[in-house]
């Protein structure tokens, strides 16, 4: 079973605009970390935000924020005010146990976000 | 920059070679990783050390092998290589600790480009 979904393969948003996007985990170990990751063309895979599964407080990192909703077992990444340099592909990721130096990302397929001018 | 060091950037062989890519983690990440990121298969995790011992084993084929040295850098060893071993070869560290997004995050190089012809 997939551990986690990005069911948008492709997104457009306006320039200044938020956008969403989405992702769900499926996971039994109560303690997890929830990754974002930003991967423009030139192919390095770039750092976003990071979530931990008791964190009480929804992580934020300027324009970034991830709105984990742990019931559903989702952790959607939203980007305010868009810009051009957004335009990237967006891979959500997760590491299940914080201790377990054994652990490893799990990824997503990823979302491929175009910034419209 | 996210502190992890890969080399080659770009790499371009012919089919049955063998190849190392190598990895310098960041300072004071005693845990590497391997990701292999094709456009049929998406991010796929290969091996992890910690500390100099393999600590978690993913889809790593037979003919691919790694070691962490003693000063934490590691290399992946890539054997007979085939037309589909074509991929970016990422690697990754972190530290662990209990909590927080310090801790936790794992950072990535900016990937080992591999061409086999």
């Amino acid at each position: 079973a997939q551990k986690i979904t990005q069911t948008q393969p492709g997104m457009f948003v306006q320039e200044k605009e938020a956008v969403t996007l989405d992702c769900t985990y499926d996971t039994s170990d109560p303690s997890y970390g929830l990754f974002w990751y930003k991967q423009p063309s030139s192919g390095e895979m770039i750092f976003l935000i990071y979530q931990g599964s008791y964190d009480q407080q929804n992580a934020t990192e300027g324009r970034y924020s991830l709105n984990f909703q742990k019931a559903r077992k989702s952790a959607n990444l939203v980007i305010s005010a868009s810009q051009l340099g957004d335009s990237a592909m967006y891979f959500c990721a997760m590491r299940e146990g914080f201790d377990n130096a054994g652990n490893m990302l799990t990824f997503g397929g990823g979302t491929r976000l175009m910034v419209k001018p | 920059d996210s502190g992890v060091t890969q080399t080659p950037k770009h790499l371009i062989t012919a089919t049955g070679q063998r190849v190392t890519l190598r990895c310098s983690p960041r300072s004071g990440d005693l845990s590497v990783y391997w990701y292999q990121q094709s456009l049929d298969q998406g991010l796929q995790f290969l091996i992890q050390y910690y500390n100099g011992e393999e600590r978690a084993k993913g889809n790593i084929l037979e003919r691919f092998s790694a070691q962490q040295f003693p000063d934490l850098h590691s290399e992946l060893n890539l054997s007979s290589l085939e037309l589909g071993d074509s991929a970016l070869y990422f690697c990754a560290s972190s530290t662990h600790r209990r909590q927080g997004a310090s801790g936790n995050t794992i950072y990535f190089g900016e990937g080992s480009w591999l061409t086999v012809v």
